[in-house]
């Protein structure tokens, strides 16, 4: 299994232009998370789907913000338009969630985006 | 206000010592997980610990979940060059991610040869 896939690796765009990131997710994993990570913050959780429903987008900055998960094992995350405070490492994870105890989450390699 | 906070923030040590970092809350969590992050990847997963007061261990690496679920520790026997990363404490307060997992900042830990 190739693990979670991240594109872009790096994104550098200009302020106020879309950016739009993409996930491939575990085969077989039915929660999705989208993360972004700052030295200042850490790492937040923006939002997060099982089994295609957004449960969780509370950490979403604004509306600027958007997520989809259009199949099970694909997702986007879409800022527009970007702003220089966007400027982090976003991580897409999945794992399996069945009730319970919270499973392993697998973390993809994360999209490192500059916005200038 | 951070919901777990990681202490120390930033840990140097020379190989072979011994250390200990913290995770603390004044939530519960049904669970606790400890990942490690290296430069220009994603986290990955050490650990989980369940049950109040639980001691898991990992080769030289020893996890401990507080009696009341609202703490945990890490600690590193011997440590060696290649434990040098991002440390970081997650934790699950409903049961089955429901909510999904928070974050702390994180322990960064170099080990000087």
């Amino acid at each position: 299994d190739a693990g979670v896939i991240q594109s872009p690796r790096h994104e550098v765009t200009e302020m106020g232009q879309e950016v739009t990131l993409r996930c491939k997710l575990i085969s077989g994993h039915n929660s999705l998370f989208w993360y972004r990570q700052t030295m200042m913050r850490g790492l937040e959780l923006l939002i997060y789907f099982n089994n295609n429903v957004p449960i969780d987008d509370s950490g979403m900055p604004e509306d600027r913000f958007s997520a989809k998960m259009p199949n099970a094992s694909f997702s986007t995350l879409k800022i527009q338009p970007s702003e220089p405070r966007d400027s982090a490492v976003y991580f897409c994870a999945s794992s399996r969630t069945s009730g319970g105890i919270m499973g392993e989450q697998f973390f993809g390699p994360g999209t490192r985006l500059t916005v200038l | 206000t951070q919901l777990l906070e990681q202490s120390p923030q930033f840990l140097s040590i020379q190989e072979g010592e011994n250390l200990t970092v913290y995770c603390n809350s004044s939530s519960v969590f049904s669970s606790l997980q400890w990942y490690r992050q290296e430069p220009g990847e994603g986290p990955v997963l050490l650990v989980t610990v369940v049950t109040g007061g639980e001691v898991k261990k990992l080769k030289r690496l020893t996890f401990q979940f507080g009696d009341a679920r609202k703490d945990s520790s890490l600690h590193i026997t011997a440590a060696q060059p290649g434990d040098t990363g991002l440390y970081l404490c997650a934790g699950d307060r409903s049961g089955g991610g429901a909510d999904g997992l928070t974050f702390g900042k994180g322990t960064h830990l170099i080990i000087q040869p």
